[in-house]
């Protein structure tokens, strides 16, 4: 089955910094990749997603980027601040004739964001 | 208005008794899921529901068993509880197509005394 892979487990910028959180995943076949982010005793809520026929999408400040030859995607977080402060997971899916299988999310990586 | 509610929001118990969280959606989803989110964060699938049918079956202990009255509601019921059972758990759904997000409510945490 699906294998998804998040590095770093914890990261800490300061603000206006750039922040980058990578995955990677196991199953060739997977086509979906969306981030979740969630904040101190809150639900995940999605913040951006991609699918396997781009390479790259923005929204504001955040961006993701996905390279299916090496099956790695990241998540780019740019001028960074203290509300960005959560903790960010990927995940990964991929499609059964039409219905979408199981979204196997990383293991989650905690922002910190210093005033 | 709530799009995925459950209830209750905490649940403190001790080892042994048989409990039940309630999952409800408004969003005419087809497929709903429990996830469980352990001290780590880790977020793991249980189970997933679409129209009334279990579809995927994760290796979860069979003290674990999600109910489903109708398509908008997927009920998780656990009996004989254990220590280790104690975590936060997530309802959510999803339309069930071709590449959907998921959309969680706002979780159970579960304390097993």
């Amino acid at each position: 089955g699906e294998n998804v892979e998040q590095h770093p487990s914890t990261l800490s910028v300061q603000e206006g910094d750039s922040a980058v959180i990578k995955c990677t995943y196991s199953d060739s076949a997977s086509n979906y990749f969306p981030w979740y982010k969630q904040e101190l005793g809150k639900r995940p809520q999605l913040i951006i997603d991609i699918r396997s026929n781009v390479g790259e999408k923005k929204d504001q400040r955040i961006a993701v980027t996905l390279n299916k030859t090496a099956k790695h995607f990241s998540l780019h977080i740019t001028e960074t601040q203290p509300e960005d402060s959560a903790v960010y997971f990927c995940a990964a899916s991929r499609d059964y004739g039409g219905s979408q299988g199981n979204l196997i999310f990383g293991k989650g990586t905690k922002l910190s964001v210093k005033p | 208005d709530t799009a995925v509610s459950q209830t209750p929001k905490y649940l403190v118990t001790q080892m042994g008794n048989d409990k039940s969280i309630k999952c409800e959606q408004n969003l005419g989803h087809d497929t709903m899921y429990w996830y469980k989110q352990d001290s780590k964060k880790f977020l793991k699938i249980m189970f997933s529901y679409n129209n009334k049918e279990l579809i995927i079956n994760e290796t979860v202990p069979n003290r674990f068993s999600p109910k489903s009255p109708d398509k908008a509601h997927l009920n998780l019921h656990i009996n004989s509880l254990e220590l280790g059972d104690s975590a936060v758990y997530f309802c959510a759904s999803s339309p069930g197509s071709y590449n959907s997000p998921l959309h969680f409510g706002n979780g159970t945490r579960l304390t097993v005394t």
